[in-house]
């Protein structure tokens, strides 16, 4: 069993679309972290959201924080082929130290 | 910057023999990850260090898993007998305790095969 659970594991749309990625889970989490990762590469940080109902932008990224601190979304505006990777979400469970990470969404953005 | 480095890129083995992986981590860097990632488990935390100590290993499959951190600039994660089911790709991981978040820099990992 998963802590953060991400949906959809799958993901294929066409350039130009708008999707989003849900990371959820039962339990209460200090911070959570979105990471993009590379075919051959070691995940890399995009953002990290600490404070219930946060949210950020990164050009046509958007990430939030449920004000819960149990969940967490990524969105995208107008996707690009270069967005196309593996985004895994992360977080460190209250009263906890390490970090879990979800089993990750898998993006292809077609031309 | 020089990141984490880890080598070798690339590990073909036969079952039964050892392996072991290498990590530089960033330089003032005084925590150091070691992951495993499989399309099946997603990315496993095996073990962590922070300055070169051993503080968690709880996610060590089993014995035959080790590793060591003898200085702040190099780990090692050896595998003694390897099996087919340690199949998968090993990231190494650093991190600034100072830098606030939870903020971990990956390595570019290791891809092992073992037939």
């Amino acid at each position: 069993t998963q802590l953060l659970e991400q949906s959809p594991q799958f993901l294929s749309i066409q350039e130009g679309e708008n999707l989003t990625v849900y990371c959820n889970s039962s339990s209460v989490f200090s911070s959570l972290q979105w990471y993009r990762q590379e075919p051959g590469e070691g995940p890399v940080l995009l953002v990290t959201v600490v404070t219930g109902g946060e949210v950020k932008k990164l050009k046509r990224l958007t990430f939030q924080f449920g004000d819960a601190r149990k969940d967490s979304s990524l969105h995208i505006t107008a996707a690009q082929p270069g967005d196309t990777g593996l985004y895994l979400c992360a977080g460190v469970p209250q009263g906890a130290q390490k970090l879990v990470f979800g089993q990750g969404t898998r993006l292809t953005i077609n031309p | 910057d020089a990141g984490v480095i880890q080598s070798p890129r690339h590990e073909v083995t036969e079952m039964g023999q050892e392996v072991t992986l290498r990590c530089k981590p960033i330089s003032g860097h005084n925590s150091l990850f070691w992951y495993r990632q499989t399309m099946m488990r997603g990315l496993e935390l095996l073990i962590y260090f922070n300055n070169n100590v051993p503080i968690d290993d709880s996610g060590m499959p089993e014995d035959r898993f080790s590793a060591k951190m003898p200085n702040a600039s190099f780990s090692t994660l050896k595998i003694q007998p390897s099996e087919p089911r340690d199949s998968a790709v090993y990231f190494c991981a650093s991190r600034s305790s100072g830098s606030g978040a939870d903020t971990q820099y990956f390595g570019p990992g290791t891809r092992l095969t073992v037939l």
